[in-house]
């Protein structure tokens, strides 16, 4: 099946630093991916759908300029966490959906982000 | 919007026990209905799906309903394996919007 790479795997920062997470469909183009956070013991909640080449469409609540999204090409999305916060930390998952097997999503193996 | 409620875990079985992960849904329309697994250090996997009423998703010897008249999806193996110790999540929608349940920890003993 399709793979998604998803890096890193875990990261730790300091408040107020930045933190830049790659998404990467590695054997297909991924016109749509997606962002999730997830809490301990809590569903995925998803935070921004991101397509190829536009500006990424933010769920409620979510701060656009706090989570950057980046989709510039069909195989790479990044997510930044600017001037992250304890708050911040989380675990966070991408997925991917591509032309050919559109009703199906490829999933990251997800970040932990611990900001201390 | 869509909600979906799952079994809350951890779920701990004996090998070769049956395996039952309640599901049950809200949505409007007729969403289609997932179930994911995520393996330890890994992504999330569909495990299978049902796109209608009455649909049977099956694979890997776990098997779910959709149910429309309880509105629920409950997953089902009848012989679990060590090898099927992982999380499982239950989602509904499609592949343009999920929304997922909480997840359930399952841990097969040998």
């Amino acid at each position: 099946g399709a793979v998604v790479s998803q890096h890193p795997s875990r990261v730790i920062c300091k408040s107020g630093t930045s933190v830049k997470i790659e998404c990467r469909s590695l054997d297909f183009q991924a016109t749509t991916m997606f962002w999730y956070r997830q809490f301990p013991k809590q569903s995925l909640m998803l935070m921004a759908t991101s397509n190829e080449g536009s500006k990424a469409t933010y769920e409620q609540g979510v701060e656009k300029d706090k989570f950057l999204i980046n989709h510039a090409s069909l195989t790479l999305s990044t997510l930044t966490v600017t001037s992250a916060h304890p708050e911040d930390s989380s675990f966070y998952i991408c997925s991917a959906r591509g032309d050919r097997l559109r009703d199906e999503l490829f999933f990251g193996s997800g970040t932990q982000l611990s900001v201390l | 919007g869509d909600s979906v409620t799952q079994m809350e875990g951890p779920v701990t079985l004996s090998e070769e026990a049956f395996l039952t992960i309640n599901c049950t849904y809200t949505a409007t329309g007729y969403p289609s209905l997932f179930w994911y697994v995520q393996y330890p250090g890994e992504g999330l996997q569909l495990l299978l799906k049902a796109t209608k009423a009455d649909d049977k998703g099956s694979n890997k010897g776990f098997e779910a309903t959709y149910r429309k008249e309880t509105t629920s999806f409950h997953l089902e193996k009848g012989s679990v394996q060590v090898s099927d110790s992982a999380v499982y999540f239950c989602a509904a929608g499609s592949a343009r919007q999920l929304t997922f349940g909480s997840g359930t920890q399952l841990t097969v003993l040998p």
